[in-house]
């Protein structure tokens, strides 16, 4: 079973809207990433938020993570319709040798 | 850099056959994984490798062998294919594993199987 479950599954926005995008786990965690996935490509590495932290900025991209909660929420500010991909929450078990993958955010931004 | 390379890009084997999934970093990463992704879902790990020598089970690791005799290359191995095996099968390394600060991991472009 996965880690990481994302929510909503799909997200349909016009560009210059917000987009967010939320993860929960089960699990202890050492971090929480966000890889972001264009249609047929390899998954690029965005951010990542270690369990000590609460917040993180990276541009137009800002991560919260809420380990009380086991929760964790993406936001891509002012979105362009370069940002349509998939989105993927992913967890690193404390010991760093292994990374799972929820299943992800389907982002479409209209132009 | 050429980064993460994974070859062939697309294959095609009948139920039964075996094949190699080849995959090398020029980066020097320690860490090395093997991932399969399902259309509509996330990617789920097969194995992975912490250093040359050392390889471990991932979550679905049954009909994959794997081997890691130097740091470059980590091959996947599928021993009898089975259409269950229809899958995009990614590559991905990290320079080292805990308590490094690096902790990012690099993507090759996948191979696309199908298992008739």
């Amino acid at each position: 079973s996965q880690q990481g479950e994302e929510d909503p599954q799909a997200l349909s926005i016009q560009e210059g809207e917000n987009a967010t995008m939320n993860c929960s786990y089960k699990t202890s965690i050492n971090n929480l990433q966000w890889y972001r996935q264009n249609s047929g490509r390899g998954l690029v590495h965005l951010i990542l938020i270690r369990s000590n932290e609460r917040e993180k900025h990276s541009g137009r991209l800002r991560v919260t993570l809420d380990t009380s909660k086991k929760s964790s929420s993406l936001l891509i500010t002012a979105s362009r319709a370069a940002d349509t991909a998939s989105y993927f929450c992913a967890t690193e078990n404390n010991a760093g040798n292994m990374l799972t993958f929820g299943g992800g955010t389907r982002l479409m931004v209209k132009p | 850099n050429a980064g993460v390379t994974q070859t062939p890009k697309f294959q095609v084997l009948k139920t039964g056959q075996s094949m190699t999934l080849q995959c090398a970093q020029d980066m020097n990463h320690e860490y090395m994984s093997w991932y399969r992704q399902d259309p509509g879902m996330g990617l789920r790990l097969i194995h992975y490798s912490v250093g040359a020598g050392i390889t471990d089970q991932g979550e679905v690791p049954n009909g994959y062998n794997v081997s890691r005799s130097t740091t470059e290359d980590f091959p996947l191995r599928l021993l009898s294919a089975a259409p269950s095996q229809t899958s995009v099968y990614f590559c991905a390394s990290k320079e080292k594993t805990r308590p490094w600060p690096d902790e990012k991991l690099f993507f090759g472009s996948g191979t696309q199987l199908s298992v008739l």
